[in-house]
């Protein structure tokens, strides 16, 4: 079993629908939550951290993280366009001697019809 | 702030050929990484800086790739020789402290093909 399992889709939907991105993890270990979007040929940009179980709102993006379920979540609300692009969960933990790991999900690839 | 500069941005090489990646990360960013992204895969990291001293190379096959990192700012990352495998992005990313979780800034990165 991977530690952060993600699928990679293709998810398309139409314009102004909500989309609902998922991951599951194993390890235990991991302590922050993080989404980053990733555009075409760029490399990926973070979107969003969450350390807690519960949600994190910034505009039309939520995060949402339950810990106790090893599942994380991120809600695009009104989606756009703009908004077509890879999305990766990604996670963080302490891995020791000094090193901190961020194990990224497979993405998953988003696109929105206008 | 300039971002993290990589380049070449795409390179093609036959195998058994080396090849070599340079990034150069924001100023001031002490921890630098590098990362490996094969096409429909997330980023795996090969190796982690801290200054100019390795922190974590566990997963960077070390019998042909190399990286360093000699004056604690800018990095090589070298392949030699290059296998069909190793066709994928290699993406640099920079924190300003090693212990920031949410701190990374990621390269565009370089694009490997090897034919």
């Amino acid at each position: 079993q991977k530690e952060v399992e993600q699928d990679p889709g293709p998810l398309s939907v139409p314009e102004g629908a909500i989309v609902s991105l998922n991951c599951t993890y194993s390890n235990s270990a991991f302590q922050y939550f993080m989404w980053y979007r990733q555009y075409s040929r760029k490399g990926p940009e973070l979107l969003m951290y969450t350390y807690s179980s519960g949600n994190k709102e910034d505009g039309r993006f939520t995060a949402q993280v339950d810990k106790s379920s090893k599942y994380i979540s991120l809600f695009i609300r009104d989606s756009q366009p703009s908004d077509s692009a890879t999305y990766l969960c990604a996670m963080w933990a302490y891995s020791g001697a000094g090193s901190y790991q961020l194990t990224f999900g497979k993405g998953t690839k988003l696109s929105v019809i206008p | 702030e300039a971002g993290v500069a990589q380049s070449p941005r795409y390179k093609i090489i036959e195998k058994r050929q080396s090849v070599a990646f340079w990034c150069n990360p924001i100023s001031g960013h002490a921890t630098l990484y590098w990362y490996q992204q094969i096409l429909g895969q997330g980023p795996k990291l090969l190796i982690q800086f801290q200054n100019n001293g390795v922190v974590d190379d566990s997963q960077l096959p070390k019998d042909r790739f190399s990286a360093e990192r000699l004056k604690g700012v800018d990095s090589t990352l070298k392949i030699q020789p290059a296998k069909l495998e190793d066709s994928a992005v290699y993406l640099c990313a920079s924190s300003l402290v090693a212990g920031l979780s949410y701190g990374y800034t990621f390269g565009s990165g370089t694009r490997l093909t090897v034919v």
